[in-house]
């Protein structure tokens, strides 16, 4: 089946520790995004990538890392420096230009213990 | 700074109404507006577009509207059911540096439709 497929669904890491969400999609889509999702916050979007090899930064991007090697992949790196990591992540993806609509995954819930 | 409103109260409507739900922006100059729905601990699923030349787009019980003087969309579910409840996104893409720029999202409205 086409989609977008984010692991784990569930993720505790300690204080001071990086941590790597994935997310991988069979959409053959260019565009793939990354999101944090708090409680009355809505979705703020944390990284963006239209093509392979690039990415831009969204609106809360200190603290975290990503990279895009391959089309269908594109990890975010939690890192030690992100305040308040405890959080849902959303990956999305979608075909680039401005019509396009985003297909998200069901998303990573990190719990800093 | 860009900014996207939308209701930040639970909207509570009874089985059988029309729902009516607003989003309202500033700062933005949208090519198009997307509305998404959102159920608890899943991801967001698109629903319509509507692009700045449409006034009206309508797909099943959905409308929408966009009033791009009035930097306004309007979401409508007619003979709303029980099973429309959820949280509903409305969503924009700016323009930056000649290429699309990632999807602003909206805080979402909490709709229950009440049997």
């Amino acid at each position: 089946d086409g989609g977008i497929t984010q692991s784990p669904k569930y993720l505790f890491r300690k204080e001071g520790q990086n941590v790597t969400l994935s997310c991988e999609q069979n959409l053959n889509h260019d565009a793939m995004y990354w999101y944090r999702q708090d409680p009355g916050q809505g979705l703020r979007l944390i990284y963006y990538s239209q093509i392979v090899n690039d990415f831009q930064k969204g609106d809360i991007a200190e603290g975290y890392s990503v990279s895009r090697e391959k089309k269908e992949s594109f990890p975010l790196t939690v890192t030690s420096a992100q305040k308040n990591p405890t959080a849902f992540y959303l990956c999305a993806s979608g075909v680039t230009g401005l019509g396009g609509e985003a297909f998200f995954g069901q998303g990573t819930r990190l719990t800093v213990v | 700074s860009q900014k996207i409103e939308q209701n930040s109260e639970a909207l509570n409507i009874q089985e059988g109404k029309t729902a009516t739900l607003t989003c309202n922006y500033t700062n933005y100059s949208p090519a198009y507006l997307q509305w998404y729905r959102q159920d608890p601990g899943r991801g967001p699923v698109f629903l319509l577009l509507i692009r700045e030349n449409e006034k009206e787009k309508r797909k099943e019980r959905l409308k929408v509207t966009f009033d791009t003087t009035l930097k306004q969309s309007l979401f409508h579910i007619t003979a709303s059911q029980p099973a429309d409840s959820a949280t509903y996104l409305c969503a924009l893409r700016g323009y930056s540096g000649g290429g699309a720029d990632g999807l602003t999202f909206g805080k979402g409205t909490h709709l229950i439709i009440q049997p």
